[in-house]
This record gives C-alpha cells, sequence and structure tokens, in this order.
C-alpha cells in the first residue's frame, strides 16, 4: 500500500530550540497533510491541515506561530515547532491523502518529541 | 459535536482467545467509522471501515459493524494470534473526509 514516512522517529532537543518534522508521502501525491499530536493516554488531536501550496489551516486552540506547517510540494510537508518547551513534548503524527483516491488517508509512523 | 470513546486498555489474551474492543461515537450527520492499527515502530494502518448505517468491515479476520442505534463500532476476531499485539485505534471522518476524531487507543498484548 501507500507509505507515508516521517523524520526523524525521535528527537529530543533543548528548551527555547526548534525543531523540524517531516511527513513524506513516498509513492503517491498528497494535496492535503494533516498533522496530529497525542498527549499520553488521550486522542490523537488535529491540528492542522495543510493543503500543497498554501496557508495551512489551524484548529482551535493550535498556536500557528508556534506550530509552522509547510506543504511546499505534493510529497512534502513539515512541522517546526518553534522555541520548544517541555510541554510541546509529545507524539506528533501526520496523514496524508492521495490525490485522487476519495478520502484515502495514509498515516506515517508518527515521531516523539521531548523537549528538555 | 464528534467525537471517540473507546475502551481503555491494555489488554491482555491468550493466543486463539477472543477479542472486542468497545467503540462508541458521537457524530453529527452521516460519519464513516474506521479501526487502524499500530504494530510496533509503525504508523497508523488502516484495518477496516463502514461508510453507512449497517455496514459491516472486515479485513484479516477482524470485523465491525456500523450500529447507528447504538453509535458503536466494536472491533471483534474470533481467534486472536501474538501477530495481533498492537495499538488499535477506533476513529471516525466527517461528511467531508478532512477531520478525523481518534479514541485514544487500546493496546493489546496477545501471549502464546
Amino acid at each position: 500500500g501507500a507509505v507515508v514516512s516521517q523524520h526523524p522517529s525521535w528527537v529530543i532537543c533543548k528548551s527555547g530550540t526548534s525543531v523540524k518534522i517531516e511527513c513524506r508521502s513516498l509513492d503517491f501525491q498528497a494535496t492535503t497533510m494533516f498533522w496530529y499530536r497525542q498527549f499520553p493516554k488521550q486522542s490523537l488531536m488535529l491540528m492542522a491541515t495543510s493543503n500543497e501550496g498554501s496557508k495551512a489551516t489551524y484548529e482551535q486552540g493550535v498556536e500557528k506561530d508556534k506550530f509552522l506547517i509547510n506543504h511546499a510540494s505534493l510529497t512534502l510537508s513539515t512541522l517546526t515547532v518553534t522555541s520548544a518547551h517541555p510541554e510541546d513534548s509529545s507524539f506528533y503524527i501526520c496523514s496524508a491523502r492521495m490525490q485522487g483516491a476519495g478520502n484515502t488517508i495514509y498515516f506515517g509512523e508518527g515521531s516523539w518529541l521531548t523537549v528538555v | 459535536g464528534n467525537s471517540v470513546t473507546q475502551m481503555e486498555g491494555p489488554v491482555t489474551l491468550s493466543e486463539e482467545a477472543f477479542l472486542t474492543i468497545n467503540c462508541t461515537y458521537t457524530a453529527t450527520g452521516y460519519p464513516s467509522l474506521f479501526w487502524y492499527v499500530q504494530y510496533p515502530g509503525e504508523g497508523l494502518q488502516l484495518l477496516l471501515k463502514a461508510t453507512k448505517a449497517d455496514d459491516k468491515g472486515s479485513n484479516k479476520g477482524f470485523e465491525a459493524t456500523y450500529r447507528k442505534e447504538t453509535t458503536s463500532f466494536h472491533l471483534e476476531k474470533g481467534s486472536v494470534q501474538v501477530s495481533d499485539s498492537a495499538v488499535y485505534f477506533c476513529a471516525l471522518s466527517d461528511h467531508t473526509g478532512n477531520q478525523f476524531y481518534f479514541g485514544t487507543g487500546t493496546s493489546l498484548t496477545v501471549i502464546p
């Protein structure tokens, strides 16, 4: 099946620094990509929806200046956590909608971020 | 609003045991319902789905029926295997397919 890859899978960064997480659709073009985060024992929460070539749409309560999302091509979306703080430590997962395949969504393997 | 409530884990079963993971939802309109599975170190994979009431999704021996009257989509398997050990997520999407709402996930461990 279709593959969505995230990188890095694990990242530890110092408080105050920025960290970028990449989400790539390896074998299909994705017009729309989604970013989620999951706190321990909680649901995956949608953070934002990004469409190739346009600004991301953020969910209520998500700081767009803190979580920068770029969807520069049909196969790559990036999430940059700026000025990270320990409370940003979480599991971030992306998904991508295959172009021309209706509602078929494929998920990445997720990225664990720990801010120390 | 839309939400999904999923049975909490972890769940530990012996091989060949019967599995049920409960999932109920609240939704406006006519959502589609999904079960995703995440094996260790891998991404979420679609396990099965149902797009309308009374539909039954099935895959790899797992099945779930979209019950509108009870707003449920319980996952079942008659005989689990060690290889079924994973985290299972129940989810719904709205009619646009853009918004997914997930349960908290249920970790299943199957022991030989």
